[in-house]
């Protein structure tokens, strides 16, 4: 089955501690990106990326790295720098028409 | 500042209800308009990818329509079933690669 896998489901870390999380996808897609959901408010885009080695910021990239060394990967570093890190992670990937494929997402509680 | 405006936030139906719901966006630098469904548990699917001034898309009882020129696109479920209780969010791409979200809309639908 194709699509896009995240993990792990959920995530607790203790504040000041980096954590990575991870977004796979076998789609053949070239760009991915990942958003963060925070209750009441959109998806927001943290950083995305059209191709193997190449990442752009999103909206709310401060406190946040990625790296793309595989197509078919696109994991997401939270650093102990950003400052509100507890929200829902979605990974998602770009079909040929434009839309989003979502993984299941990773929700992170630091405290 | 892009916004993305999607109203009502919520909505209660009765089951074969028909309903719609709203999403707003800039007027300017309009590149496509996607509209997913996001069940509780589940991931975001895509609905609809509309490029046109006055695309009409449809998908079984779900369809949408698309006023680029006023800034707004229009969902329409006929004979709401409780199946389909969701999210409904609409995204604003102003160019190939990046998106802005609305808040959603969640329906319940009441069997």
């Amino acid at each position: 089955d194709g699509g896009i896998t995240q993990s792990p489901k959920y995530l607790f870390r203790k504040e000041g501690q980096n954590v990575t999380l991870s977004c796979e996808q076998n789609l053949n897609h070239d760009a991915m990106y990942w958003y963060r959901q925070d209750p009441g408010q959109g998806l927001r885009l943290i950083y995305y990326s059209q191709i193997v080695n190449d990442f752009q910021k999103g909206d709310i990239a401060e406190g946040y790295s990625v790296s793309r060394e595989k197509k078919e990967s696109f994991p997401l570093t939270v650093t102990s720098a950003q400052k509100n890190p507890t929200a829902f992670y979605l990974c998602a990937s770009r079909g040929p028409s434009g839309e989003q494929y979502f993984g299941p997402g990773t929700r992170l509680t630091v405290t | 500042i892009l916004n993305v405006e999607q109203s009502p936030q919520s909505l209660h139906v009765q089951e074969g209800d028909s309903t719609n719901f709203t999403c707003s966006f800039p007027s300017s630098n309009f590149y496509a308009l996607h509209w997913y469904r996001w069940e509780t548990a589940k991931s975001p699917e895509a609905l609809f990818v509309m490029t046109l001034n006055g695309d009409e898309k449809k998908k079984g009882r779900i369809s949408a329509t698309l006023n680029t020129k006023e800034g707004y696109s229009y969902l329409y479920i006929k004979g709401s079933q409780p199946e389909d209780s969701a999210t409904y969010l609409c995204a604003f791409a102003s160019g190939t690669y990046k998106y802005i979200f609305g808040t959603g809309t969640r329906l319940k639908v009441l069997a």
